[in-house]
């Protein structure tokens, strides 16, 4: 069946980096868009970033602009996402989800916890 | 503040029809498909319809939805308990380049 397992997350301070990685199986990874999705506690769903199935097209969020960088590896079944110059308000569940073009995520993964604070 | 707008809170009794409501725009809602996710307590999201009224494998036939220009709705009818959950909808947005996402609705089962 469809899976995806995020690791990565933790405690890290303000204007610090961490890099996520989401490992994908029982589909063919290099045929979806894939994406990240984060939400922060007790709040709402917030798009992160998008990546298309070769990598060649990527989108961001405004807020993440300059800071964060998604990748994928479709030889590893991997997707990626590297986070630099943290911020407290970047503290949340870093979701990983399968996605098409031009459509919100279907499967999600369980999702990661990042903390940013000091 | 999220780009689609819902209704924070929604409650039905067991048996119950309701329904929740995800209004947005022209870049969104009006031009493009919708997602309603199930949250349950601690857990992720879980994909509930696609494309504005199919519902994937595995989701009872008591959830259905449906669109009308720029809004959208869920209805979810012979109420259960486990219902219990927050509720999200989502669609693509052409101006922003990405998915966004209604703040959720929570439903509670009187």
């Amino acid at each position: 069946q469809v899976q995806l397992v995020e690791s990565g997350g933790g405690l890290v301070k303000p204007g610090g980096s961490l890099r996520l990685s989401c490992a994908a199986s029982g589909f063919t990874f290099s045929d979806y868009y894939m994406s990240w999705i984060r939400q922060a506690p007790g709040k709402g769903l917030e798009w992160v970033s998008y990546i298309s199935s070769s990598g060649s097209t990527i989108y961001y969020a405004d807020s993440v602009k300059g800071r964060f960088t998604i990748s994928r590896d479709n030889a590893k079944n991997s997707l990626y996402l590297q986070m630099n110059s943290l911020r407290a308000e970047d503290t949340a569940v870093y979701y990983c989800a399968r996605a098409k073009q031009l459509v919100p995520p279907g499967i999600w993964g369980q999702g990661t916890t990042v903390t940013v604070s000091s | 503040q999220s780009v689609l707008t819902q209704p924070p809170s929604a409650s039905g009794t067991p048996g119950q029809r309701v329904t929740i409501s995800c209004s947005g725009s022209s870049s969104n809602v009006g031009s493009n498909t919708v997602n309603w996710y199930q949250q349950l307590p601690g857990t992720a999201p879980k994909l509930l319809i696609y494309s504005n009224n199919q519902r994937p494998s595995g989701v009872p036939d008591r959830f259905s939805g449906s669109k009308s220009g720029t809004s959208a709705s869920l209805a979810i009818s012979g109420l259960q308990s486990e219902d219990e959950a927050d509720y999200y909808c989502a669609a693509w947005d052409d101006s922003l380049n990405g998915p966004v996402f209604g703040g959720g609705t929570k439903l509670t089962v009187l």
